[in-house]
Parts: C-alpha cells; structure tokens; sequence
C-alpha cells in the first residue's frame, strides 16, 4: 500500500468504550499528525509527532490519548468519549514537522460515532 | 492567533465553466506559506496549490491558479474549465514559521458542485 492508511473507516463506540484508531503511512516520512473534523468547522490539529516524539498537544481532553512507537505508526486511543467527539479523524504525515513548505499527506479518515 | 475565513459555505459551476473561490486570512507576519487542499467524497485530503508570501507571483498548477493579494491578506483560488471530479470540499490553510502558527490553520471550507 501507499500513501496513508486508516482503520477502522468507521467507528461506533458507546461512551464507557476504549476503543484505537490506527495511522500507518509508507512514505518514510518523520511527522505525524491527529486532525479532527467536525461538520462547518474548520479542521482541529490534536497532536503532532516529529520523529516519535510528541511536539505539540492542542489542549486536547485526556480521554484522547495518542501513541506514537515508530515514524510510520500512530494510533490515537479513545476512552469514555462523549456524543460530542462524534467526527471525522484524519491521520496526516510529513516529511518534517519544523519545515513551513512542508505538504502534508492525508489519510482517508476513520468516521467514528459516539452514542 | 492566525484565522483563517471562508466565506462561501457552499458554491456550484457549469461543468467546463471557471469558478472562484474566496479566502481572507488574519496575520502580523511577514513570510508565510497558504495552501489549497481538495477532500473528495472519498475523504483523503490532498493538496492543490500553495503560495509563498514573499513571491509576488501568483502560483498555478494546470487549471489551477491562485489570486494572492497579500496586501489585502486575500487567497483566492481559480478552477478553470471544471469537471466533475473537481467536485469536492475546498480549504484554504496558513502556515508560518512562528510559534503556534507553524501548524496548519485551516479554513471552515468551502463545497464546491459540479453541474454537468
């Protein structure tokens, strides 16, 4: 496979679940990131990784809970979600994460729904 | 903070016609990058275009080009003789090297139809 993989594409999970989203991406780069997306809103960067380590943590709730353990792998771990954290999860990956010119390489999502 | 405004929720073209798409930005840098990234139905995100503050001269990749008035802190992206696969969700991000703006800022979006 190429480019940026997610699973699962769709997620349901009630509030008292723990449940993982996984990002894999093939194109050796070194930063990773977590976006949400909620409808008629802008994206919303979660967290950013640069060569496994994390540099940025957007003041995001603790029952998100990111893993990052090589520059191809992150997963994000969710426990005790509420209705609200219903949205689209975006993986993106990046050659560097300090280089402004940088693109960013999106992966196809995973739609998860809190009930 | 950096923000980024899309204006047009939604907008729709004739297929093979040419549209525009509206993008302000609030800055107090000087050097800074913005960039057009498409999300099909399919949902991956991919970039179209992008534009470095200090080039005066106005990006354009095949059917796509970009209005850059820095002055008016004003991106606009062009999409010349539209086809149906153009048809998707349009947004306009900032990016500097300063601080909390070295991340991706990104705008509400803009959805784009395709008539035929």
């Amino acid at each position: 496979e190429t480019g940026v993989t997610q699973t699962p594409r769709h997620l349901v999970m009630g509030m008292t679940n723990k449940k993982s989203l996984k990002c894999e991406q093939h194109l050796g780069h070194n930063a990773m990131y977590w976006y949400k997306q909620s409808a008629k809103k802008p994206l919303e960067l979660m967290f950013v990784y640069s060569l496994e380590e994390r540099v940025e943590n957007n003041s995001v709730p603790s029952r998100f809970s990111p893993e990052c353990p090589n520059s191809s792998h992150l997963f994000l771990h969710l426990h005790t979600l509420q209705p609200e954290d219903s949205a689209l999860y975006l993986c993106a990956s990046s050659q560097d994460w300090d280089r402004v010119v940088e693109t960013q390489y999106f992966g196809p999502g995973t739609r998860l729904l809190v009930l | 903070a950096q923000t980024v405004t899309q204006s047009q929720p939604e907008m729709s073209v004739q297929e093979a016609e040419t549209v525009t798409l509206s993008c302000t930005y609030d800055t107090s840098e000087s050097d800074y990058y913005l960039f057009w990234y498409k999300q099909p139905p399919s949902r991956q995100m991919i970039l179209v275009i992008r534009q470095e503050a200090y080039k005066q001269q106005n990006a354009t990749e095949n059917r796509f080009s970009v209005n850059f008035q820095k002055a008016a802190k004003s991106f606009s992206l062009k999409i010349s003789d539209s086809q149906l696969g153009d048809a998707a969700m349009y947004f306009c991000a900032y990016r500097s090297d300063r601080g909390s703006a070295r991340q991706l800022t990104f705008g509400s979006g803009t959805q784009l139809t395709v008539l035929p």
